[in-house]
């Protein structure tokens, strides 16, 4: 198992661009989330998935879209970027019954210029 | 609501000294707590867990004991070495809340030689 990958490690963007953070994971889980992570913020929720074809939203989704079209992949699109979406952003899936426990991604650092 | 508080670091200390990270929470139901480890460049790696009260978590010489009577889930290791510098993070988990994952700021270790 690759467990939760994503794509890419670093980027850098200029306002007003869009891009696509990529998410996948192999482990069949069903709930999936991002985060973005800020200094002395901790890991703040952007959207979640509890299966293909549903998601939600966390406390902070503005800026942000996902979809969920397959188990395997979260994708995490940026419409517009702005300076304050400069963060590092992790994935994480959570396998189905308890205990849960989150299994994250490496993170993408993301630079918003 | 469901919130996370963690004593704010950075934390040094010298090898073999005792650990304690303080974490205290708020929450609707009977949350399942945890505490995540993130080293440097790396996404968070789970440590341990607790499902319900009086329960202890523990794993790599990290203990922590889920209080429901103070809300208290406190992180603690006997004698920490050079190689558990990271941050570390205390989360709920709240099934009131479809399982979204809530995290404290984070706390930064710091052990010195």
């Amino acid at each position: 198992n690759a467990g939760v990958t994503q794509t890419p490690k670093f980027q850098v963007l200029k306002t007003g661009q869009s891009m696509t953070l990529q998410c996948a994971q192999d482990m069949n889980h069903e709930y999936m989330s991002w985060y973005r992570q800020d200094p002395g913020m901790g890991l703040r929720l952007i959207h979640y998935s509890v299966g293909a074809g549903i998601t939600d939203q966390g406390e902070v989704p503005n800026g942000y879209n996902v979809s969920r079209s397959t188990t395997e992949d979260f994708p995490l699109r940026l419409l517009s970027a702005a300076p304050s979406q400069t963060s590092v952003y992790f994935c994480a899936s959570t396998p189905p019954g308890g205990p849960y426990t989150q299994y994250f991604g490496p993170g993408t650092r993301l630079t918003v210029l | 609501g469901n919130s996370v508080t963690q004593m704010e670091g950075p934390v040094t200390l010298s090898e073999e000294a005792f650990l304690t990270i303080n974490c205290t929470y708020t929450a609707t139901g009977y949350p399942s707590l945890f505490w995540y480890v993130q080293y440097p460049g790396e996404g968070l790696q789970l440590l341990l867990k607790a499902t319900k009260a009086d329960d202890k978590g523990s794993n790599k010489g990290f203990e922590a004991t889920y209080r429901k009577e103070t809300t208290s889930f406190h992180l603690e290791k006997g004698s920490v070495q050079v190689s558990d510098s990271a941050v570390y993070f205390c989360a709920l988990m709240s099934g009131n809340t479809g399982n979204q994952f809530y995290f404290g700021t984070g706390t930064s270790l710091t052990v010195i030689p």
